[in-house]
């Protein structure tokens, strides 16, 4: 069945740009109508959608993100990628990617997380 | 955007049953499908309920969910709580501009 994994820099420093990936296995991420999103969580804190993507590069984001967050895709490599710029202290969370099925907006599977530390 | 409410926390005994609320404060809770998932210290959420009240394979039907036009909210109930049911729940639903909401999640104590 489809595996998602994060994968990027543990540690970022205010102001900068936060990345990471998130790879799909078991299954082509083009395949089916399905989009991928990412989804954080702070430390004891509840989850918070980021924004999501289709394989066609169409994108919807979290209004309160939206103006420093972008979402890609590479579907060469099976993988989609979160861009988060201008990072403070209140970006340090776990963050998750997860498969979106649209017509239920049911997020399932989840990755295992990877945790984003802004520091200097 | 519109928001999902949730208690804090519930608490329990095994063998009890307990009903964890979610309420839309904007919107009708029957527009949109509601899911809601279960998260373990350390673990990433898995779900529990999809599409207001159906269960994956693999969820004892001790899980069930629900919808309340009159309330506005859906309902997450477990019964016959055993001790691994106790997790952090959240709900979490959608509106027409395609915005992905969660519910603050609820913390339940099975003692």
């Amino acid at each position: 069945q489809v595996q998602l994994q994060e994968s990027g820099p543990g540690l970022v420093k205010p102001s900068q740009t936060l990345s990471l990936t998130c790879t799909v296995s078991g299954g082509s991420i083009s395949s089916g109508s399905y989009y991928w999103s990412w989804i954080r969580q702070p430390a004891g804190k509840g989850l918070e959608w980021i924004g999501r993507i289709y394989t066609s590069g169409s994108t919807n984001y979290n209004p309160s993100l939206k103006s420093r967050v972008t979402i890609s895709v590479d579907t060469s490599k099976n993988q989609f990628s979160l861009k988060l710029s201008s990072v403070t202290a209140a970006d340090t969370a776990v963050y998750y990617c997860a498969r979106d099925y649209p017509p239920l907006a049911w997020f399932d599977p989840w990755g295992q997380g990877t945790l984003v530390t802004v520091s200097s | 955007n519109f928001m999902l409410t949730q208690p804090h926390s519930v608490s329990e005994s095994p063998g009890k049953t307990v009903t964890i609320s979610c309420t839309r404060s904007s919107g009708s809770i029957a527009s949109n499908y509601v899911q809601w998932y279960q998260q373990r210290p350390g673990s990433s959420p898995t779900t529990v309920i999809y599409e207001d009240n159906q269960r994956p394979s693999g969820v004892p039907d001790r899980f069930s969910g629900s919808i309340d036009s009159s309330s506005n909210s859906a309902s997450l109930t477990i019964s016959g709580l055993k001790t691994e049911d106790e997790a952090d729940y959240y709900c979490q639903s959608y509106d027409s501009s395609n915005q992905r909401v969660f519910g603050g999640g609820t913390k339940l104590t099975v003692l």
